[in-house]
């Protein structure tokens, strides 16, 4: 099994739409992030959490929110989806001290 | 903030050829990943670097800190090396945690 999952894996939705992209990892790790790829653009960082009560804006966080449900479990949710919200969300995880991240598959969203 | 450049940033090469993607990167750094990203759209690490030189398999990365430039060499290319790779670096932001910030990627496509 993979060790971090993310659902769904593909998603279509209308304009004003609230959508919740989720992840889980078993990897036991305390960090987990949230990152947005646009064609011709690098990763950019969304969200991220340190621990279950530590959540931290990144560089695009406008119009996301997320939750740290538990350890395993980190949720990106877009309360009124738009358009330019389609795009490949990773969700990726790592462990205190250490810089390298593990990647989720991703969710392939589109906001018609 | 730090900038990170990739070059270049499509590369088609036949098979058997030596391939060198190159990213340089704009302030000091703790390490430098070179991650790929597969068709499917998953992302892998390859390497971490933080100085000198790692090989695995027909894989080579280099690292150069004091001109802040890395390169990933593929020895005897193959089509299944085809995939995008992602160079990104990491800097320490504080308990424990580091920030990567990501290149737009170089899409290598190697022609049987």
């Amino acid at each position: 099994d993979a060790d971090v999952t993310q659902t769904p894996r593909n998603r279509i939705t209308k304009t004003g739409k609230r959508i919740m992209l989720e992840c889980s990892q078993t990897k036991g790790h305390d960090r987990m992030y949230w990152y947005r790829q646009d064609p011709g653009l690098g990763l950019r960082l969304i969200y991220y959490s340190f621990d279950v009560k530590d959540i931290n804006k990144g560089e695009i966080s406008d119009g996301y929110s997320v939750s740290r449900q538990a350890q395993a479990k980190f949720s990106l949710s877009l309360e009124s989806a738009i358009p330019n919200q389609t795009a490949l969300y990773f969700c990726a995880t790592s462990d205190q001290g250490v810089d390298t991240q593990y990647f989720g598959p991703g969710t392939r969203l589109t906001v018609l | 903030k730090n900038e990170v450049e990739q070059s270049p940033q499509n590369l088609t090469a036949q098979e058997g050829e030596f391939i060198t993607i190159n990213c340089s990167y704009s302030v000091g750094i703790s390490a430098l990943h070179w991650l790929q990203q597969h068709p499917g759209g998953g992302i892998v690490s390859l390497f971490m670097l933080s100085s000198g030189k790692k090989k695995h398999g027909r894989l080579i990365a280099t690292i150069n800190i004091q001109e802040k430039h890395s390169s990933l060499h593929i020895t005897a290319s193959h089509p299944r090396d085809s995939a995008v790779y992602i160079c990104a670096v990491s800097s320490y932001s504080g308990a424990g945690s580091y920030q990567l910030t990501f290149g737009k990627g170089t899409k290598l496509s190697v022609i049987p």
